[in-house]
């Protein structure tokens, strides 16, 4: 497509419920990385993928958070047993080769909590 | 510490002014660097890259310091449509890009 795309738009979890966020990047895109961003504050990075390989998930806050970008192209944020700590915007971006190129964001999944 | 720093602002700025943002970071390997637009509710925007020498595009100018490890962006003739927050970006050859909370810009008329 012509931009990156991330569903659902929003989410409302219920607290302890499982979530899958969708990420489709810029078809070509072999880098895609995975961001929270609180409000007030910049985006905090949780996880880099350059094609399948996840490369680095240094920034994930807890083994209840799981990526996977099985064939290189569309990835999924899964977060289980979700707490109110996690209502965030769920950022995904994509780049054409690693860190020199910029990156494009999608909308973001905005989850909320509750 | 955070890694990278920002000044928060917000700047408030009547229309025309020229205002600068600062940003500084801790991680000498860092290798590149960008500033990045973020409007309300929206998602960031590349505005441009920062090198060594400096880089202008249009009314936004960019410059690097390593030695200093400090960063900044000048706009000039501001518009009413610059304003939103401004992110800072540091990305190490790891390929992990590190943001600042940003500075917030209001341009007023």
């Amino acid at each position: 497509g012509a931009g990156v795309s991330q569903s659902p738009r929003y989410k409302v979890a219920k607290r302890g419920q499982d979530v899958a966020l969708r990420c489709d990047p810029i078809s070509g895109h072999v880098s895609l990385f995975w961001y929270q961003q609180a409000l007030g504050q910049g985006p905090e990075f949780l996880t880099y993928f350059q094609n399948e390989a996840q490369l680095d998930k240094s920034g994930l806050p807890s083994d209840r958070f799981f990526a996977e970008r099985p064939e290189g192209s569309v990835s999924t944020l899964k977060i289980q047993r979700t707490q109110q700590e996690d209502s965030a915007v769920y950022l995904c971006a994509s780049s054409v080769q690693g860190e020199d190129y910029g990156y494009t964001f999608g909308s973001g999944t905005r989850l909320t909590v509750v | 510490r955070k890694e990278v720093e920002q000044d928060p602002g917000p700047f408030n700025v009547p229309e025309g002014a020229t205002v600068a943002f600062n940003c500084t970071y801790s991680n000498s390997a860092s290798q590149s660097f960008f500033w990045y637009r973020q409007d309300c509710r929206k998602e960031p925007k590349l505005l441009m890259s920062v090198y060594s020498s400096g880089n202008e595009d249009g009314r936004f100018t960019a410059q690097l310091n390593r030695a200093s490890q400090y960063i900044s962006l000048l706009i000039r003739d501001s518009k009413l449509s610059d304003s939103a927050t401004y992110l800072c970006v540091v990305t190490t050859n790891a390929g992990k890009s590190t943001f600042g909370d940003g500075t917030t810009l209001t341009v007023k008329p």
